[in-house]
């Protein structure tokens, strides 16, 4: 147990809705990462923020927006949902913002499943 | 990006070390060399870490060559339990973690 949760775990949805996933650091971990899963494009990080403020940004697409709470918790919000958004999304933290030494924990996913 | 190279697959016997390769031949001087699993339907998990010295922990030890263009995850006696992906990254491009293709190990019992 890496100490990162993720709600909920299954989500099945219809194509062009909207859905939101939650995810909960580690006791004292300020970063959260969300990455996304796919079986043609692997593990492609999404965007990243610390203590409440966004820090990078990767393959994120314009319909998919993020944020971080002051309690810390993290939700990814997908919006205008397509087939080939169906994937894992993975969240994960870490103490600091070093991607060179800090060690990120990953929660155990959300499965989306767009119909 | 600095890129790494892992072979697709590899195959141990339960109780054998494993030995996991990673090229990286356009490492910079500051980047860390970080090594992550995924076990089936779970998310990724951290492995190990380092930068120029080899590293052990209670999971692994990270073999990293003098010039640093390479490196070997290490695996004392592989168990059914460590059959994963394993992920060798370069941290270096702010925070993300850039993952690659990684390594199948299959363990046989």
């Amino acid at each position: 147990d890496s100490g990162v949760t993720q709600t909920p775990k299954h989500l099945i949805t219809a194509t062009g809705q909207r859905v939101t996933l939650r995810c909960s650091p580690r006791s004292g971990d300020l970063s959260v990462y969300w990455y996304q899963q796919s079986l043609d494009q692997g593990l492609q990080f999404l965007i990243q923020y610390y203590n409440g403020e966004e820090r990078a940004k990767g393959n994120i697409l314009e319909r998919f927006s993020a944020q971080q709470f002051p309690d810390l918790h993290s939700e990814l919000n997908l919006s205008s949902l397509e087939l080939g958004d169906s994937a894992l999304y993975f969240c994960a933290s870490s103490v600091g913002t070093s991607g060179r030494t800090d060690t990120q924990y990953f929660g155990p996913g959300t499965r989306l499943t767009v119909l | 990006d600095a890129k790494t190279t892992q072979p697709n697959s590899m195959e141990s016997n339960e109780e054998e070390p494993v030995h996991l390769p990673c090229n990286h031949s356009t490492i910079s001087g500051t980047d860390y060399i970080h090594w992550y699993r995924q076990l089936p339907s779970q998310g990724p998990e951290y492995v190990i870490h380092g930068l120029t010295s080899n590293v052990n922990n209670r999971m692994a030890s990270l073999a990293i060559a003098e010039d640093r263009k390479s490196s070997t995850l290490i695996l004392h006696r592989a168990t059914l339990r460590d059959a994963a992906v394993y992920y060798c990254i370069l941290s270096w491009a702010g925070n993300m973690l850039t993952f690659g293709g990684g390594t199948r190990l299959m363990v046989k019992p």
